[in-house]
């Protein structure tokens, strides 16, 4: 398995809150992405990143931050969370845009 | 922007039998597609992925077509067998492209 550790792996957050997710790989991969999984929906990136300091926004970016201060760190940050970012969040590795990617296991958020 | 549509949403099949998940996509640039398996609890892994400079490909009993003109692909699995059974999402994106657009997913049920 790619070495992709997400965390937490579980959360229950009041709404209002802010909350941060991490994710950490030890592939040196340069591209790092967070998705959301939701029933009927798949998967919808959130964010993306291209390298240190470089990222950019994906289809569902409202609401949500991201920060790469490291290769091997990208957290995603919900500054004040909603009923509505009630999720599943992989994190993703690719070595190369276009390529294959690698998926973390998962943190399941809930917000309440 | 890229639209990827899956069908269909849920499929079950005998032990045995055939199972096939069709895709269409929407950008005409589009040039990867890789097509990833997901296990309860667990994140998507790549099962197999074809470019657009193939038509088809196969790794034993899995395999995937492309039809470029009618920007169509699918994914075919051959004498299925219980732990086939997942929720299976196809994809496409770009060379060097950062953005990979997921479909919307087909569980799998294979009935023993």
């Amino acid at each position: 398995d790619a070495g992709i550790t997400q965390s937490p792996r579980h959360k229950v957050t009041e709404t209002g809150t802010p909350v941060t997710l991490r994710c950490h790989q030890t592939e040196n991969h340069r591209y790092m992405y967070w998705y959301r999984q939701d029933p009927g929906h798949g998967l919808r990136l959130i964010h993306y990143s291209y390298g240190v300091k470089d990222t950019d926004k994906g289809e569902v970016s409202d609401g949500y931050s991201v920060s790469r201060s490291k290769t091997e760190d990208f957290l995603l940050t919900l500054e004040s969370a909603t009923s509505s970012q009630t999720s599943v969040y992989f994190c993703a590795i690719s070595r190369d845009g276009g390529t294959e990617a690698f998926f973390g296991q998962g943190t399941r958020l809930t917000v309440v | 922007g890229e639209n990827v549509e899956q069908h269909p949403s849920t499929l079950s099949v005998q032990e045995g039998d055939s199972a096939v998940i069709k895709c269409t996509y929407s950008d005409s640039a589009s040039n990867y597609f890789p097509w990833y398996k997901q296990e309860l609890g667990k994140g998507p892994q790549l099962i197999i992925d074809i470019r657009s400079n193939v038509g088809e490909k196969k790794d034993q009993r899995i395999a995937v077509t492309l039809n470029k003109t009618a920007k169509h692909f699918s994914l075919h699995i051959t004498e299925t067998q219980p732990e086939d059974s997942a929720v299976y999402f196809c994809a496409a994106s770009k060379n060097g492209g950062f953005k990979t657009i997921f479909g919307a997913g087909t569980r799998l049920f294979v009935k023993a």
